[in-house]
């Protein structure tokens, strides 16, 4: 079974939409890392937490909201969904412990905003 | 502050051709720096890593990279390309804080017969 685990694998949705993305692991890690993918630009950063009760903001959060319910689940939120939004989004987790950065991904999931 | 350029969005290389993906970092402290591929279906999966020890690193793959210092660089290579090499290829940048990653634009590599 895969160690970080990402739900839905593919949305579509409507602009104004409520969309949840989930994100659930089994490495034990403590940090977690949400991203987004557009062609031509890499990862840009969206949130991550260092511990259920550390959340912060990353490069690109305007528009994002998450919540960190337990130490193995990271869930991102797109309140109101818009078009630029479409985009593949990643979770990552880290372990603070072994401070070699090392992350380890989700296998994505695509996001369409019509 | 850290950042990474990737120089060539899109590389082309022949079956069996030295495969050779350029990064150039900036850091402010001594860099970890990483290599990851994307897989369609199975999201980023990390090649090799540098992290202070050796400068020659060997990865999954038969890919290795070489962490020169003086040059602010470590290029991705491979002495034979494979078909099942064609990939997109991501350099990343870290601090060794076990924080954040700073990741290259993304260089997308094609094998042709």
């Amino acid at each position: 079974d895969a160690d970080v685990t990402q739900t839905p694998r593919n949305r579509i949705t409507k602009t104004g939409k409520r969309i949840m993305l989930e994100c659930s692991q089994t490495k034990g890690h403590d940090r977690m890392y949400w991203y987004r993918q557009d062609p031509g630009l890499g990862l840009q950063l969206i949130y991550y937490s260092f511990d259920v009760k550390d959340i912060n903001k990353g490069e690109i959060s305007d528009g994002y909201s998450v919540s960190r319910q337990a130490q193995a689940k990271f869930s991102l939120s797109l309140e109101s969904a818009i078009p630029n939004q479409t985009a593949l989004y990643f979770c990552a987790t880290s372990d603070s412990k072994r401070y070699t950065d090392t992350q380890y991904f989700g296998p994505g999931t695509r996001l369409t905003v019509l | 502050a850290q950042s990474v350029t990737q120089l060539g969005s899109h590389v082309s290389v022949s079956e069996g051709a030295l495969v050779l993906l350029r990064c150039n970092y900036s850091s402010s402290v001594p860099p970890y720096l990483f290599w990851y591929v994307q897989d369609p279906n199975q999201g980023l999966q990390l090649l090799l890593k540098y992290t202070s020890a050796a400068t020659l690193v060997k990865g999954i793959n038969g890919f290795e990279a070489e962490f020169k210092k003086s040059e602010t660089s470590f290029h991705l290579t491979k002495p034979s390309a494979h078909m099942s090499d064609a990939a997109e290829y991501f350099c990343a940048v870290g601090s060794g804080t076990a924080s954040k990653l700073t990741f290259g634009t993304g260089t997308r590599l094609q094998v042709t017969l």
